[in-house]
């Protein structure tokens, strides 16, 4: 079974718009970080935001927040007042146990396009 | 600091030939990933290491070698290429430990075609 699911492969929004991007993660574990990553068409990955499980407040970084909904399992990203320059390949990660030895798992992403 | 590096950035292989993907990091972390992201998909963890002389496999190890020897670098090495290894090859470092918020960085990334 998929551990993190994007279900949208794409989404348009108008600049200075906010946009939420989904995703769902399947774990048993109880300790457990879920993390936000950026690829613009340049190709790096970029860290955005990070969630622990045990996190009782939403991160926040800047534009973006995580709409953390532990019960739901899911891990929205909300970037706030969109701009031309978040249009990327968004992807959502989890790593579990809290050792942090454990690498990331990805979802497949979701390709953000900001419109004027 | 360079952070995460990696060479080559492009490379085309002959379908048998071999290679290796070198990934350096000079921020002293423990772990070090391998990762693949085929065409409009995510990221699949082929091999990772928790500290030097450890290794481990990742989703999709087979076709591929690693090493660890020192903590600054982890080779990937590929033996008899195969098309269905064209993809871009991202070499990822994190400090690890507690807590598990610790990012991954990563490097730019390897473009990579088997013809």
């Amino acid at each position: 079974a998929q551990k993190i699911t994007q279900t949208q492969p794409g989404m348009f929004v108008q600049e200075k718009e906010a946009v939420t991007l989904d995703c769902t993660y399947d774990t048993s574990d109880q300790s457990y970080g879920l993390f936000w990553y950026k690829q613009p068409s340049s190709g790096e990955m970029i860290f955005l935001i990070y969630q622990g499980s045990y996190d009782e407040q939403n991160a926040t970084e800047g534009r973006y927040s995580l709409n953390f909904q532990k019960a739901r399992k899911s891990a929205n990203l909300v970037i706030s007042a969109s701009q031309l320059g978040d249009s990327a390949m968004y992807f959502c990660a989890m790593r579990e146990g809290v050792s942090g030895n454990t690498p990331l798992v990805f979802g497949k992403g979701t390709r953000l396009s900001v419109i004027a | 600091n360079a952070g995460v590096t990696q060479t080559p950035k492009f490379r085309i292989l002959k379908i048998g030939q071999s290679m290796t993907l070198q990934c350096t990091q000079d921020m002293n972390h423990n772990y070090m990933y391998w990762y693949r992201q085929d065409p409009g998909m995510g990221l699949k963890l082929i091999y990772y290491s928790v500290g030097a002389g450890i290794t481990d496999k990742g989703e999709v190890p087979n076709g591929y070698n690693v090493s660890r020897s020192t903590t600054e670098d982890f080779p990937l090495r590929l033996e008899l290429a195969a098309p269905s290894q064209t993809s871009v090859y991202f070499c990822a470092s994190s400090y690890g430990g507690w807590p598990s918020s610790y990012e991954q960085y990563f490097g730019p990334g390897t473009r990579l075609t088997v013809t």
